[in-house]
């Protein structure tokens, strides 16, 4: 099945410690998102990727990193954990053409540090 | 800043009614303007979506009412079904800058 695929799909984190959260799909859509969402704050942006080897900032970037070696992966990194980045993690993906700029989100990340 | 806002932030409509979700947005180079619907556990999904140079889009019971001179745009459910519970985003983007920027959500309850 078509989609984007997201791992693991929760995990419980101490302060501190780091994390990568996985993040491929098999649509080859050029770009690729990673959202956190908070109750009362909707879905932000963290990091974004065009096309693969580039990757830029959205709205809530620090303490996040990213990269694209491929087209497929997009690995989200948490290099020192904070209980502020506690949150539900969305990867999406938007096809390159056509009208429809509509995302295609996998199943979330549900991280919580402590 | 909040680039679009969202309201309300909770909802309950009964079975059959009319569930009207509003969202008002700043930035005028914004032209696509989609709706997502999300089940609990699951990502958000597509729903329909709407460009500027139309004022209504309607796809089945949904319908998107746009109205650009007052910068907001609005989501209806008619016949509303309990199957149509959860939470549900609008968001926005403008060619060139396909970068979504979302509402905060709003929580539909449909009752019998």
């Amino acid at each position: 099945i078509a989609g984007i695929t997201q791992a693991p799909t929760s995990q419980i984190l101490a302060a501190g410690r780091r994390m990568t959260l996985r993040c491929t799909q098999d649509m080859r859509h050029n770009a690729m998102y990673w959202y956190r969402q908070d109750l009362g704050l909707g879905l932000r942006l963290i990091h974004y990727s065009n096309t693969a080897g580039t990757t830029g900032k959205g709205e809530v970037p620090d303490g996040y990193s990213v990269s694209r070696a491929n087209t497929d992966d997009f690995p989200l990194t948490l290099a020192s954990a904070v209980p502020s980045q506690t949150s539900v993690y969305f990867c999406a993906s938007r096809p390159d053409t056509g009208d429809n700029y509509g995302y295609t989100f996998g199943s979330g990340t549900r991280l919580t540090v402590v | 800043q909040q680039q679009v806002k969202q309201s309300p932030q909770s909802l309950i409509v009964q079975k059959g009614g009319i569930s009207i979700i509003n969202c008002a947005y700043e930035n005028t180079a914004f032209d696509y303007f989609p709706w997502y619907q999300q089940f609990p556990g699951k990502g958000p999904a597509l729903l329909i979506a709407i460009r500027p140079d139309v004022s209504e889009k309607k796809e089945g019971r949904f319908t998107i009412s746009f109205n650009k001179s007052a910068k907001q745009f609005s989501l209806h459910i008619m016949d509303s079904q309990p199957g149509d519970s959860a939470t549900y985003f609008c968001a926005a983007s403008k060619e060139g800058n396909e970068k979504l920027t979302f509402g905060t959500g709003t929580r539909l309850t449909i009752i019998p």
